[in-house]
């Protein structure tokens, strides 16, 4: 496709539930991230790919939060044990390149709701 | 570490005025800093970035921004905006040689007839 895509657009888990996110950045980049958007604020850093290396998951909030991208493209984000707090959007973004100040595509997101 | 204020969380403007939006940062280190919207339910659309050369930077749908380096600021501004403008907008800054971006909080322009 044309751009970031992200599925399911919309999830509802109860509590405890495991959910499972996925990301097809856009064909041929190198680079993918996932953020983690809650209501009312901006973007917070989850994880960084380089092909199907994993450099960065400084932002993963705890260890209920898992994320691969086993052959360099689709990438999947896993939360275990969900709790009310994970409620948020959950963006994945693509850049073509590894160097600073590439532009990074978004999806539309995965809007992640616990009851 | 790198962190992005966004002062306002909501500015209100009467469709063709002239609106500034204001973000500053805190690095100190060079970094790259990036205008994002993002329309409801939508993901985040890149508007400009400014990564170096001339201060000022064009972006889409008529929108400049303005890196100040003395200040820490890049603010955005549109001379006259749009209803179509409505949306929330946030500011980002990159650094130490990766694409990590590092949001602000958003605000959300609300453009009136």
């Amino acid at each position: 496709g044309a751009g970031v895509s992200q599925s399911p657009r919309y999830k509802v888990a109860k509590r405890g539930q495991d959910v499972a996110l996925r990301c097809d950045p856009i064909s041929g980049h190198v680079s993918l991230f996932w953020y983690q958007q809650a209501l009312g604020q901006g973007p917070e850093f989850l994880t960084y790919f380089q092909n199907e290396a994993q450099l960065d998951k400084s932002g993963l909030p705890s260890d209920r939060f898992f994320a691969e991208r086993p052959e360099g493209s689709v990438s999947t984000l896993k939360i275990q044990r969900t709790q009310q707090e994970d409620s948020a959007v959950y963006l994945c973004a693509s850049s073509f390149l590894t160097s600073q100040g590439n532009t990074i595509y978004f999806g539309e997101g995965s809007w992640l709701t616990v009851v | 570490a790198q962190s992005v204020t966004q002062l306002d969380s909501q500015v209100p403007v009467f469709e063709e005025a002239p609106v500034e939006l204001r973000c500053n940062y805190s690095s100190s280190v060079s970094v790259y800093l990036f205008w994002y919207v993002q329309y409801p339910n939508q993901g985040l659309q890149l508007l400009l970035k400014y990564l170096s050369g001339s201060t000022l930077v064009k972006g889409i749908n008529g929108f400049e921004a303005e890196f100040n380096k003395s200040q820490t600021s890049f603010h955005l501004r549109k001379p006259s905006v749009h209803i179509s403008d409505t949306a929330e907008y946030f500011c980002a800054v990159t650094s130490g040689g990766t694409d990590k971006l590092i949001f602000g909080t958003g605000t959300r322009l609300q453009v009136f007839p």
